[in-house]
């Protein structure tokens, strides 16, 4: 079974700044896709960034970028040019590309605090 | 507007009420998905519906039945439920098959059980 973590329950940046949140995860697989998603206080949960795994070239949206090792099994998301509207909880999850079901994994979540 | 509707927002039940939570869909998915967000505790997948078969169903109690009557609606329907259900309950839709998406979530029910 595919796990996902996320070592950072909370982390806080000073607006303007950048910050890391990080994402390892375990699987036998080859070919799977993940995902950031963001949970602000209203709670609706919205995909940030996605990577497919077949793709070398890190994704990239705007202020938001990932760190793809594949061998390491590692995924973490960069914010860039941090704002107040980022503060929220973040989820990386990890979703296999070889079955019908299309269910993700999620990691425990990291809580942004964004600093004025 | 989210192409992934929940209603109610929100549900205060008794343990001898039974209610239903409902989802609907607006983006032409072939899966849909419920899961449980509890305080301090990850996301817990509770059933898939894949084209509309249920494919998986995670342990979850009895008192938690689910139903797809089409692709585009889900419900969840609660009975006898105990104080320890309440949470947050997340319906989430996809498309699977050749051409794989991510999640999209519904805003969410927050339901309290008293």
């Amino acid at each position: 079974a595919q796990t996902v973590t996320q070592s950072q329950p909370e982390m806080s940046v000073q607006e303007a700044e950048t910050v890391t949140l990080s994402c390892t995860y375990d699987t036998s697989e080859s070919d799977y896709y993940l995902f950031w998603y963001k949970q602000p206080p209203s709670r609706q949960m919205i995909l940030v960034i996605r990577q497919e795994a077949y793709k070398q070239q890190n994704a990239t949206e705007n202020r938001f970028s990932v760190n793809f090792q594949k061998a390491a099994k590692s995924f973490s998301l960069k914010i860039s040019d941090s704002q107040l509207g980022d503060a929220a909880m973040y989820f990386c999850a990890y979703r296999s590309a070889n079955t019908n079901a299309g269910k993700s994994t999620f990691g425990d979540g990291t809580t942004l605090t964004v600093k004025p | 507007e989210t192409g992934v509707t929940q209603t109610p927002r929100h549900l205060v039940m008794g343990m001898t009420n039974k209610k239903s939570l409902k989802c609907e869909q607006h983006l032409g998915h072939n899966a849909m998905y419920w899961y449980k967000q509890s305080a301090k505790k990850p996301l817990e997948l509770m059933f898939v519906y894949s084209l509309e078969e249920r494919v998986e169903n995670n342990s979850v109690p009895s008192r938690f039945s689910p139903e797809c009557p089409n692709s585009s609606h889900l419900f969840l329907h609660l009975h006898t439920l105990q104080p320890e259900d309440s949470a947050l309950y997340l319906c989430a839709s996809s498309q699977v098959g050749a051409l794989n998406t991510e999640a999209f979530f519904g805003q969410g029910t927050r339901l309290t059980v008293v």
